[in-house]
This record gives C-alpha cells, sequence and structure tokens, in this order.
C-alpha cells in the first residue's frame, strides 16, 4: 500500500484566493512527520511546513497552515492568498519514526501541480 | 546558517560513461545525508543514505554507488550509466536529530 496519497494531479485557484491540496497517509508507527515540499520548475524542493503526530495544534507557516487530522489520516496544505508565484509541484512526505529515528527517510507522493492564475 | 551545494547541475552522458555527483554541506557537523531520484512526472525514491563517514546504506539495488569520504560530503556513483539512470537526482540532508530534511537544488542527468 503507498504511504502518502495526493489525489489531485493537478490544481488551479485565481490569485488571492485560498487552495488545499489533499493528502492522506497510512502508517501503524504512533510516531511521525509529515511535511509539505514545494518543487519549482527549476526543480529545487523547497521545505514549506512540518506536522508532528503528537503535536496538539495544526501547524503554521506564514501562509501555509497544515490541516491535520489524525483520525482520517490526513495532512492537508492550505494556501492562503495564492500568488502567481506558488504556481509548483507540491508534494506531501512522511517520515516514521520520532525526530531521533536514525534513517529519517521521507516517503512522497507523486504530488499536485497547482496553478495560480490572475 | 547551513547550506548545501549539489553539482553538476545538469549533465548529458553516453549509455555506458561513468558518473559522479557531488554535494556538500556546510554549516553544520555529522548530517544524515542521502541521495534521492525522481523520474519525470513521478515523486521521490530513496536510493542511498548514510548516517556517517564510510556509512553508507542502499535502498534500491542498481547500478549506482554512493560514498561518504568527509563528514559532510556525499558523492554518487556509477561505473556504466544506464538509459534507465536518466532523471533528476537530489542531494538532501538532516540533523541527526533534527526533523526536517533540507534538499540541495538538484542535478538533471540525461543519459543518451
Amino acid at each position: 500500500a503507498q504511504k502518502i496519497t495526493q489525489t489531485q494531479p493537478g490544481m488551479f485557484v485565481q490569485e488571492k484566493e485560498a487552495v488545499t491540496l489533499d493528502c492522506t497517509y497510512d502508517t501503524s508507527d504512533p510516531s511521525y512527520g509529515l511535511f509539505w515540499y514545494k518543487q519549482p520548475s527549476s526543480g529545487e524542493m523547497i521545505f514549506l511546513i512540518y506536522q508532528g503526530s503528537y503535536d496538539q495544534q495544526n501547524a503554521t507557516e506564514g501562509r501555509y497552515s497544515l490541516n491535520f487530522q489524525k483520525a482520517r489520516k490526513s495532512a492537508n496544505l492550505v494556501i492562503s492568498a495564492s500568488q502567481l508565484g506558488d504556481s509548483a509541484m507540491y508534494f506531501c512526505a512522511m517520515r516514521e519514526g520520532g525526530r531521533g529515528s536514525t534513517l529519517g527517510r521521507l516517503y512522497f507522493g507523486r504530488g499536485t501541480q497547482l496553478t495560480v492564475w490572475p | 546558517s547551513q547550506t548545501i551545494h549539489q553539482w553538476p547541475a545538469t549533465l548529458v552522458q553516453p549509455v555506458g560513461s561513468p558518473l559522479s555527483l557531488e554535494c556538500t554541506v556546510e554549516g553544520t557537523s555529522n548530517p544524515n545525508l542521502y541521495w534521492y531520484r525522481q523520474a519525470a512526472g513521478r515523486g521521490l525514491q530513496l536510493l542511498f543514505y548514510s548516517v556517517g563517514i564510510g556509512q553508507i546504506s542502499s535502498e534500491v539495488p542498481q547500478n549506482l554507488s554512493a560514498s561518504r569520504p568527509q563528514d559532510r560530503q556525499f558523492i554518487l556513483s556509477s561505473k556504466k550509466l544506464l538509459l534507465s539512470d536518466s532523471g533528476f537526482y537530489l542531494c538532501a540532508w538532516r540533523q541527526q536529530a533534527g526533523n526536517t530534511i533540507y534538499f540541495g537544488e538538484g542535478s538533471w542527468l540525461t543519459v543518451v
């Protein structure tokens, strides 16, 4: 089974509107971390936001927030007030084990291509 | 602050030729280091990871290899490239007890 599922291959949003990118995950480990990365056309993978499995509150970083619903195993990314520069591929990822886990490897979804139009 | 660099940024190599991609991290010590590959239209696949000098673990059997000759240097190599080795290669690092994995700029490899 896939550990990370992103069901939206592409999303379109108008500038200044909010958009939600979906992500569901699958793990039996009680300790895990969830990440969102942005990959513009240049290819660089840019870290956006992190949510730990034991965090009580949803993570926020500027215009990015993570809607964490543990029971549903979902970790959707919400981008508020979209900007043209937000157009990029967005990847959801998961790390199993606590922050001190030796490996710290990430499992990635296939990504969602976000297009922001004027 | 910590930074990560990898090179070359773009590479076109003939089938059967060798490969060497290099990655260095600055501003930290004893990081965990990773090599990922991203095929066109797909997510990232972990190829190798290292928790210390000379310690390399492979996730996927293939004709690629990795080495860590120094604490903050990670090298991806191949003796003979295959067409299927084409893709976007990303080096990444994480502090030993840190949460986040940070990526380099990536290297585009085309095997012709």
